[in-house]
């Protein structure tokens, strides 16, 4: 049973840049794609973009083209999402989600990690 | 970008009731639509993909139907385990694009 763990909660200066990283254990992970979904407080689900790491690209959905960056480390099986120029209104739960199929991207999330919390505030 | 509208936003509904949601695409969306699951505190979890295959483990009191720009999720006898707030969610793949629904939130009555 592959299980996501992330890392901890963070809390950023307006205009700096988090890395939240998401680290898989117990099944494949180069060919299964990591997504990043956000969720603003009391609000619904975003998607970010997603990335697998075989092919090592990212794709990015529009809103963030400009301010996220997907990666992912196969030799510790973890995947990172790095969001600069922080806004207030980038504080939100971002959780890493992984395809239910292999070689798929932004498809079905099947598997999620327990959230990270990120508050940006002066 | 296509623009998942759901309803209704909230209800409230008896046990054993029968609860129907529903989901609608600006654009053809063919069968490319999830439904997740959020319970309070809780990562979302996947319980209908492709409009209307169970995840495994997902009770059968569980169901999606649609196809186009109209779809539903049912919950056939309501349970006080599926308080929650439940999302649709399209996909495109070329290139990879998707979005939620504004969500729904279910509670008992």
């Amino acid at each position: 049973q592959v299980q996501l763990v992330q890392s901890g909660a963070e809390v950023k200066k307006p205009g700096s840049s988090v890395k939240v990283s998401c680290k898989a254990s117990g099944g494949t992970f180069s060919t299964y794609a990591i997504n990043w979904v956000r969720q603003a407080p009391g609000q619904g689900l975003e998607w970010m973009g997603g990335s697998i790491p075989l092919f090592g690209t990212a794709n990015y959905a529009q809103k963030f083209q400009d301010r996220v960056t997907i990666t992912s480390d196969e030799s510790t099986s973890t995947a990172f999402m790095e969001l600069s120029s922080l806004r207030s209104e980038d504080t939100a739960i971002y959780y890493c989600a992984r395809d239910r199929r292999q070689l798929s991207l932004g498809v079905a999330f099947d598997t999620w990690g327990q959230g990270t919390m990120v508050i940006v505030s002066s | 970008d296509i623009q998942m509208t759901q309803s209704p936003s909230s209800l409230s509904a008896s046990v054993g009731d029968s609860v129907t949601i529903t989901c609608q695409a600006s654009r053809d969306i063919s069968k490319f639509l999830n439904w997740y699951q959020q319970k309070p505190g809780r990562a979302p979890k996947l319980l209908i993909y492709d409009a209307s295959n169970l995840e495994t483990g997902v009770p059968s009191r569980f169901s999606g139907g649609g196809s186009g720009t109209d779809f539903t999720f049912t919950i056939s006898s309501l349970q006080p385990e599926d308080i929650a707030t439940y999302y649709c969610q399209q996909y495109d793949t070329l290139p990879p694009r998707l979005t939620f629904g504004g969500g729904t939130k279910v509670e008992i009555k």
